[in-house]
């Protein structure tokens, strides 16, 4: 039963045109998160919504930015994607204080050509 | 959030054999713990947790072990099978939900 579901798994791009890669989540956590993930690397946090506040890692590019629109739905925006934003994109959901763990999707694995 | 330290990025055992993946963690303040397994292609899959007040946690063949004085971590996989090949990557954070901070990932390899 998918609970954190990232669509599309694979996504192609062409250099510098902007792509929206979503995640929705059913189990009703209030934080969700942004992780890029390169090639045999942990994953990096991007940025990540604490119900609708939006918290970003200080060294992510401007060239990411990131829409809530409902506690379910959580979108990922590469404004000008250039190849060394090819990666894996990981969403991940939690419930601080439920004493449960953080639970990732299968992510979007983004390549730009 | 930054790394954690891992010592071994790679970690090669027999089928059937007892694997056992270690992670030093930097943050004397973190109280839960978590590992995720991550298969080729896939998101990190959650495969067991420890809180401080613990110092030992067992799952289905696999076992958490963690040393708060040397702020170590490790996972034990019992009689390990080709199904256990993946990247194996320690997280920590304040509270369980909480931001996590991660390790650097150790491959395990399953030989048949």
């Amino acid at each position: 039963d998918a609970m954190v579901i990232q669509n599309p798994r694979y996504q192609v791009t062409q250099f510098g045109k902007p792509v929206t890669l979503s995640c929705s989540q059913t189990l009703n956590h209030n934080v969700m998160y942004w992780y890029q993930q390169k090639s045999s690397q942990a994953p990096k946090l991007l940025f990540h919504y604490y119900d609708k506040d939006f918290n970003n890692e200080a060294d992510t590019p401007d060239n990411f930015q990131s829409r809530r629109p409902n506690t379910s739905f959580c979108f990922l925006d590469i404004r000008s994607p250039g190849l060394g934003d090819a990666a894996m994109y990981l969403c991940a959901t939690s419930r601080p204080g439920r004493g449960r763990a953080t639970l990732f999707g299968q992510g979007t694995r983004l390549t730009v050509v | 959030g930054e790394s954690v330290g891992l010592h071994l990025p790679t970690l090669s055992v027999q089928e059937g054999d007892n694997s056992i993946i270690n992670c030093a963690y930097s943050n004397s303040a973190s109280d839960y713990f978590i590992w995720y397994k991550q298969e080729s292609g896939k998101g990190p899959q959650f495969i067991i947790d420890i809180r401080s007040n613990m110092d030992k946690r067992q799952g289905q063949r696999v076992t958490v072990l963690l040393n708060k004085t040397v702020k170590h971590l490790s996972l034990q996989i019992a009689a390990t099978q080709p199904g256990d090949s993946a990247v194996y990557f320690c997280a920590e954070s304040l509270q369980a939900g909480n931001m996590l901070t991660f390790g650097g990932g150790t491959r395990l390899m399953v030989k048949p």
